[in-house]
Order: structure tokens, then C-alpha cells, then sequence
């Protein structure tokens, strides 16, 4: 299956570390990137190829893939981190595929 | 710095098709390995892949909507296009034009356009 399985929504306080995980069969033997979505904007590329950050995304962002989950972590997490968050893998058979998103609340 | 937008109709009647045209300014379309992706977002919900096209012409497109999608390019005005037939209440959603870096088995979108409303309604 291709299917992306996120949680729809993970909370953090001011300072810690969120994990916002992505599930998928065999996920780890497929390369996992992550959007990050504030409200009325569009998606921001945050992580690709797993583990690698575009130029201008804090070092504080950060990604894991391994086995049938991969997870982005936002260490030292701050309020302008709020936003929804995608991950998005390619698969062979059905190409694109998205999760359905987590929502990141920061209180 | 390269920049997409899209532009079309905000209001398309049911069973009609959908026209959307994205500019792309600060890369020409014709030339490098980059894709141009079609990606939808209905009110709420999740983002979904639409198809994509190639600077030779080729396209890909998501299975669940491969029947009613055309994908195109015209390199001499740097754009791409969209249309998807039959449409109907479902496919209300924001569009955008996105920018696609593919290689081998991974792929990823790292430039979007603001997004374009559509709304299908009598």
C-alpha cells in the first residue's frame, strides 16, 4: 500500500522537541520529504530526500526514515512553527502520494 | 529567483472543464531536469497530486483523476497548463502550480505558486 498515515495533530510546549511521525509500508525503503503549510499559504518545503534541509530552513528542523516510519523533528520548537505539516514520499505504482497532514500546536 | 502563479477562472459550472495556466519567471521551463506539477487542496483538507509535465512534453498524472487531466506545456511563454474535464462539486479546491525536482525514485516540490480558488457551481 501506499497509503501515508500522519497523526492529525501533535502539541508541543515552547522550547521542547516535536516529533510529527509518517507511516507507510516499507516507508523506509522510499526516499520521505515534509511541507510545512501556516494558515492561507502555500507549502513550504521543509526536508527532502529524508534528511536533507533547503537552504533557509533552520537547523532546528530535522529528518528520520527508518523501517515503516519516518519523522521530522522540530528541536527547540517555537511559536512561528505552528502550522500544518505534510510528508510525501513517490511510489512506484501510484506516484505522488501525500499524508494526510498533522497539525502542530505550539502552547 | 524563480517564481510560479497561476492564473484561470475562480468559478467553473459543473460537467464544464477546468483551465488553469501557471507562469514561471526566473528559470526557462525548456531547458534542465526540473518537472512542473499540478497539486489541489479542497477547503480543510489534504493536498493531492494532480499530474506533471516534463520540458519535452511528457507528462505523468495521478491515477485517480488520469481520465479527465491534460498537462501541457508551452515553452516560448514559459508556462504550463492545466485542464481537467467533468468536473464537479469534488473538485472545488485551491490549486497550485508547483515546481518538481525528480530524480530516480524520489522526488519533491521546492517552489509553489500562491494557489488559485476554484469553485465548481452552477
Amino acid at each position: 500500500s501506499s497509503d501515508l498515515t500522519q497523526p492529525p495533530s501533535v502539541s508541543v510546549s515552547p522550547g521542547q522537541t516535536a516529533n510529527i511521525t509518517c507511516s507507510g509500508d516499507k516507508l523506509g525503503d522510499k526516499y520521505v520529504c515534509w511541507y510545512q503549510q501556516k494558515p492561507g499559504q502555500s507549502p513550504v518545503l521543509v526536508m527532502y530526500q529524508d534528511i536533507r534541509r533547503p537552504s533557509g530552513i533552520p537547523e532546528r528542523f530535522s529528518g528520520s526514515n527508518s523501517g515503516n516510519t519516518a519523522t521530522l523533528t522540530i528541536s527547540g520548537t517555537q511559536a512561528m512553527d505552528e502550522a500544518d505539516y505534510y510528508c510525501q514520499t513517490w511510489d512506484r505504482s501510484t506516484d505522488v502520494v501525500f499524508g494526510g497532514g498533522t497539525k502542530l500546536t505550539v502552547l | 529567483q524563480v517564481q510560479l502563479q497561476e492564473s484561470g477562472p475562480g468559478l467553473v459550472k459543473p460537467s464544464q472543464t477546468l483551465s488553469l495556466t501557471c507562469i514561471v519567471s526566473g528559470v526557462s521551463i525548456g531547458v534542465g531536469s526540473d518537472y512542473w506539477s499540478w497539486i489541489r487542496q479542497p477547503a480543510g483538507k489534504g493536498l493531492e497530486w494532480i499530474g506533471r509535465v516534463f520540458s519535452s512534453g511528457s507528462t505523468s498524472y495521478n491515477p485517480s483523476l488520469r481520465s479527465r487531466v491534460t498537462v501541457s506545456i508551452d515553452t516560448s511563454k514559459n508556462q504550463f497548463s492545466l485542464k481537467l474535464s467533468s468536473v464537479s462539486a469534488a473538485d472545488t479546491a485551491v490549486y497550485y502550480c508547483a515546481r518538481e525536482a525528480k530524480v530516480v525514485t524520489s522526488n519533491w516540490f521546492d517552489t509553489w505558486g500562491q494557489g488559485t480558488p476554484v469553485t465548481v457551481s452552477s
